[in-house]
Formats: C-alpha cells, structure tokens, sequence
C-alpha cells in the first residue's frame, strides 16, 4: 500500500503562472513531512519540514502546508529556474529513521 | 549548513569490476547515513541504513553481498558494489543525519553517483 502520493505526475505552467503541488500521506503517527528539490543528476536538495497539521513554511515563491492528510507545495509567480522535480517524503512513528519517498511532481517553467 | 559529499560522482566500469563509493558529511557529524537508488524517472529507493560503528540495515531484496556498506566514522560511509554488471548500472545517492536527531529532522543529500557498468 503506497503511504505518499504526489499529483500531478508533470506540471507545465507559463512563467508566472501560480499552482500548487500535492502530497498525500496514509500513515499514522507522522513525526515529519519533508520536501525536497531534485535537478536533473544531482541528489534532492531540502526545502522544508512539517510537523503537525496547520502548520506552514515559506522561502521566496515557494509556501508549504500541512494537514492531516496532505501538503501541499504552492508556487507563486515561477520562474524558469523553479523548474525541478519536487519529492516529499514522510516519517512516522513505525518506521524509525526510515523516509518514504512519493513518485515526485516534474515541473517544467516555461518562460 | 548541512552538506554531504559524494564521490566519484561518475564513474564507468567494465563487468566484474568492484567500485567503491564514499559518501562524507562535511560539516556535522551523522550517526546515520543512507544509501538509495534511483531509476530514470522514479523516485528514490532505499538500499540500506547505515550506522557507525555496526552494521548495515538492508531493506528486503538487497543483496548484503552485493552491496557492501562500511561506515567507519562520524563523517565517512562507503558503498562497495561488488563484481558489477549491467544490470547494477544505476544512480546511488547517500543521504546522512545529524548526530543527535531525534528522529524529525531532514536528511540531506550528497550529489548522487552515476554509475554505469559496460
């Protein structure tokens, strides 16, 4: 049974063009969801961790929230370089030190 | 900060070949380091945990002979794949924790190895 979904899979928008990034949790007992910037070739960079439902985090265009269920990662006004695939991940009380990883959002900033 | 660095971040080998991979926490020292991989397109998948000073955790479907992982100190662990083929040929990324963690905090990445086996 998947624990984290991420939709949409490729997200294409005009630069400028504001959306929002889903993540969908399963499990229980969350003591953290993170969120990561991949480049193509290079290891996930950190943007943020969320720890308890209500909670939100901003750096420059990017905001991220946190409910019981999900996260969501909204992009304000993008730029051609926020162009990235965007990874969450979560760690519940089950898992020990153990991230897992959704299938990741490919966006593409189109100038 | 919080910067992991791995090498060689490419390497190409014929088959049969063992390579060896570091993976070094620059500026904090990791109790715990993780080893994934990745295909094109997908996301991470995690080989195995590694803690100083004892051994490797390998998730189920990892060989342990295969994948031999050494972490020796506070800043250093390496992934050994062993007589490689083809079909190891991939992308490892390493990530570590800080010391002390408890449990919530980020892991951070190094670069990733492109690792291609001929």
């Amino acid at each position: 049974e998947d624990q984290v979904t991420q939709s949409p899979e490729a997200l294409r928008l005009q630069e400028g063009e504001s959306s929002s990034l889903n993540c969908s949790y399963t499990v229980s007992g969350l003591r953290g969801l993170f969120w990561y910037r991949q480049d193509p070739g290079k290891g996930p960079e950190f943007l943020f961790t969320l720890y308890s439902a209500g909670e939100e985090k901003e750096k420059e265009r990017l905001k991220a929230t946190l409910t019981k269920k999900e996260s969501f990662l909204h992009i304000t006004a993008p730029k051609p370089e926020d162009s990235a695939t965007y990874l969450c991940a979560v760690r519940h009380s089950n898992t020990g030190n153990q991230f897992y990883f959704g299938t990741g959002t490919s966006l593409t900033v189109i100038p | 900060g919080a910067v992991v660095s791995q090498h060689p971040s490419w390497v190409i080998c014929k088959s049969g070949t063992s390579v060896k991979i570091e993976c070094r926490s620059l500026d904090f020292q990791a109790t715990t380091m993780f080893w994934y991989r990745q295909f094109p397109k997908q996301s991470l998948m995690l080989m195995a945990t590694s803690n100083e000073g004892s051994k490797a955790t390998y998730e189920q479907g990892v060989e342990k002979d295969k994948f031999l992982i050494n972490h020796a100190s506070l800043t250093l662990s390496t992934l050994t794949v062993t007589s490689a083929h083809p079909e190891d040929s991939s992308f490892y990324i390493c990530s570590a924790e800080k010391q002390g963690a408890k449990g919530n905090q980020p892991q951070h990445f190094g670069d990733g190895t492109r690792l291609s086996i001929l």
